[in-house]
């Protein structure tokens, strides 16, 4: 089976970058798409194909890719970002794969 | 506008059977792919299981395979997911997002399937 590994927490203080990795096999194969979730709502798409930005998504958030690791890069933090992160690829079986999630605390 | 309105979760005994439904509009529903994601109280997401535009072709995860089947009715624009033989394991918020193109991805707010005696 696929499996994506993100490391479980992440802390920056606001207006400094927040990198989160996201690795597994199945990225050197299949793009990325990194969505942001907070408290009691709905996943949110913010890249996809890797480094690509939804429309309404602010340019502080850009993803970028190396071999069989993805990195979802927020270029100056706000508080508003805190929230918990996934990273998710779409698998041969179109049965797709979500890390495990990552907790970006912004303090 | 892309709306999707999960419902049918609620409390079931274990051993029990729900049915969700997801009701689909502002897409030509029956072009895309629709998926069930679930997320458990206080963990990660899970790809539960998918099924192409036509409904010919279903996926499910392991953890559900045997126990639920998922369908779609096109002409009501309608996703189901039939769940039987519930575990506690099972109890979780029920999404079904769509991918309708490049960027396109949409979400519900969920229904919540809580199993428990």
């Amino acid at each position: 089976s696929y499996e994506l590994t993100q490391p479980s927490s992440v802390s920056v203080s606001p207006g400094q970058t927040a990198r989160i990795t996201c690795s597994g096999d199945v990225l050197g194969k299949k793009y990325a798409r990194w969505f942001q979730q907070k408290p009691g709502q709905a996943p949110v798409l913010v890249i996809y194909k890797d480094n690509e930005r939804p429309s309404g998504i602010p340019e502080r958030f850009s993803g970028s890719s190396s071999g069989t690791t993805v990195t979802l890069t927020i270029s100056g933090a706000q508080v508003e970002d805190e929230a918990d992160y996934y990273c998710y690829s779409a698998a041969d079986n179109n049965l797709g794969v979500f890390g495990g999630g990552t907790k970006l605390t912004v303090l | 506008e892309v709306q999707l309105v999960e419902s049918g979760g609620g409390l079931v005994q274990p051993g029990g059977s729900l049915r969700l439904s997801c009701a689909a509009s502002g897409f030509t529903f029956s072009s895309y792919a629709m998926s069930w994601v679930r997320q458990a109280p206080g963990k990660g997401l899970e790809c539960v299981s998918a099924i192409s535009g036509s409904g010919g072709t279903t996926y499910y995860a392991d953890s559900v395979k045997g126990r639920f089947t998922i369908s779609r009715d096109n002409s009501k624009n309608t996703l189901y997911l039939q769940m039987n033989s519930l575990r506690a394991e099972d109890t979780a918020v029920y999404y079904c997002p769509v991918v309708t193109g490049e960027g396109g991805d949409y979400w519900g707010q969920g229904t919540l399937v809580t199993v428990s005696s």
